[in-house]
């Protein structure tokens, strides 16, 4: 099954304590890209990749860090998180582009104290 | 940047009626994208729309790219119906990696 699989799905944390969610995706999509959603300001992109080894910031990729090393995973570093950093995350991916059709993954929500 | 605007943000409707959600964008683009988020639940693509229009089950959305228009029309609305939906639209300059959303319209349909 075509499928997008984020880990963990829920997770409480701490300022400060490093942490990674995983995202993979079975389809051999070249684009893959992380978002957050937030009440009243809706979705918004963090960091995208255009393909193995290529990433770039989107519009709120202060505090993140990715990285692209296989295909299939794009994994998402908060390396030390702060409250407002409490967010549902989604990983998506598509064929190419943008402008391709965008595979989400179930989300990820993410409280930090 | 492309700037993506919906409406309305809120629609309550009850079972059958007509609605229509919109969504605006501010720049020239290769394709929009309808997307449905259930309540509590993982988003799913709907359409995505370069021109004319695209059926999806019931749902049928459409484009005008010389206005920068794009309509979601949802006839006979059932409760099966209520989520939000959101719209996307790639950035502009050439630059078709980035996606900006609209805020979302959240549908409420009741039986």
């Amino acid at each position: 099954e075509a499928q997008v699989t984020q880990n963990p799905r829920y997770l409480i944390t701490v300022t400060g304590k490093k942490l990674t969610v995983t995202c993979s995706q079975n389809m051999n999509h070249e684009y893959m890209s992380w978002y957050r959603q937030d009440p009243g300001l809706g979705l918004r992109q963090i960091y995208y990749s255009m393909n193995v080894e290529v990433t770039d910031k989107g519009d709120v990729p202060e505090g993140y860090k990715v990285s692209r090393k296989e295909k299939r995973n794009f994994p998402l570093i908060l390396e030390s998180p702060s409250p407002n950093q409490t967010s549902l995350y989604f990983c998506a991916s598509s064929l190419l582009l943008a402008g391709y059709e965008q595979y989400f993954g179930p989300g990820t929500r993410l409280t930090v104290t | 940047k492309n700037e993506v605007e919906q409406s309305p943000q809120n629609l309550t409707a009850q079972e059958g009626e007509f609605i229509t959600i919109n969504c605006s964008y501010s720049v020239g683009i290769s394709a929009l994208h309808w997307l449905q988020q259930h309540p509590g639940g993982g988003i799913v693509s709907l359409f995505m729309l370069s021109s004319g229009k695209k059926k999806h089950g019931r749902l049928i959305a459409t484009i005008n790219i010389q206005e920068k228009h794009s309509s979601l029309p949802i006839t006979a609305s059932h409760p099966r119906d209520s989520a939000v939906y959101i719209c996307a639209a790639p950035n502009s300059g050439g630059s078709n990696y980035k996606l900006t959303f609209g805020k979302g319209t959240l549908l409420t349909v009741n039986p």
